[in-house]
């Protein structure tokens, strides 16, 4: 089984109507990030836990919410989609220490119309 | 926060050839520069990583540079092959634990 998953993998969605983005991992690591990719802009981060209790705005959070469910579980919300948050979006996970590898889930393809 | 850039953006490179990405990262602090390989339809995975402490690394095929004087550090890809073809992102991590990414680098190798 794969250490990060997404739910959905995909979805289209009309503009104004409220999307939740789920992701889980088994790696027991405490720290969990959702990043969006647009072609040619890289890996934006958008919110990022440091424990369940402890979350933080990324560069681009204006939009968006999460929620840490649980150690293994962080999910986003988007309240009211439009169009150009259109976009790949990717959680991802890492340990404590700096150097840590990080692992990133597979990826969720989000079309709001 | 840290910034980093990433250069080419595009490559396309004959088989058997070398590829060369280079990044330069702002934040002197930053002490951990992974390289992360994109194919497509997938996530992100790490391929080769370096910590400041050390000037070079290489995996088989794959070799990584770091200059801090210079702030900057770069991906060797050597006798590539169809399947290096993907986006490889570059990025550094200075002291708040979280990851600053390069643009990207879409590498294309022609058979």
């Amino acid at each position: 089984d794969a250490d990060v998953t997404q739910t959905p993998r995909n979805r289209i969605t009309k503009t104004g109507k409220r999307i939740m983005l789920e992701c889980s991992q088994t790696k027991g690591h405490d720290r969990m990030y959702w990043y969006r990719q647009d072609p040619g802009l890289g890996l934006q981060l958008i919110y990022y836990s440091f424990d369940v209790k402890d979350i933080n705005k990324g560069e681009i959070s204006d939009g968006y919410s999460v929620s840490r469910q649980a150690q293994a579980k962080f999910s986003l919300s988007l309240e009211s989609a439009i169009p150009n948050q259109t976009a790949l979006y990717f959680c991802a996970t890492r340990g404590r220490g700096s150097t840590d590898t990080q692992y990133f889930g597979p990826g969720t393809r989000l079309t709001v119309l | 926060g840290e910034n980093v850039e990433q250069h080419p953006s595009t490559l396309s490179v004959q088989e058997g050839d070398s590829a060369v990405i280079k990044c330069t990262y702002s934040d002197s602090a930053s002490n951990y520069f992974p390289w992360y390989k994109q194919e497509l339809g997938k996530g992100p995975q790490l391929i080769i990583d370096i910590r400041s402490n050390v000037g070079e690394k290489k995996d088989q095929r794959i070799a990584v540079t770091l200059n801090k004087t210079a702030k900057h550090f770069s991906l060797h890809i050597t006798e590539t092959q169809p399947e290096d073809s993907a986006v490889y992102f570059c990025a550094a991590i200075p002291n708040d634990y979280k990851l600053s990414f390069g643009a990207g680098t879409t590498v294309t190798v022609r058979a």
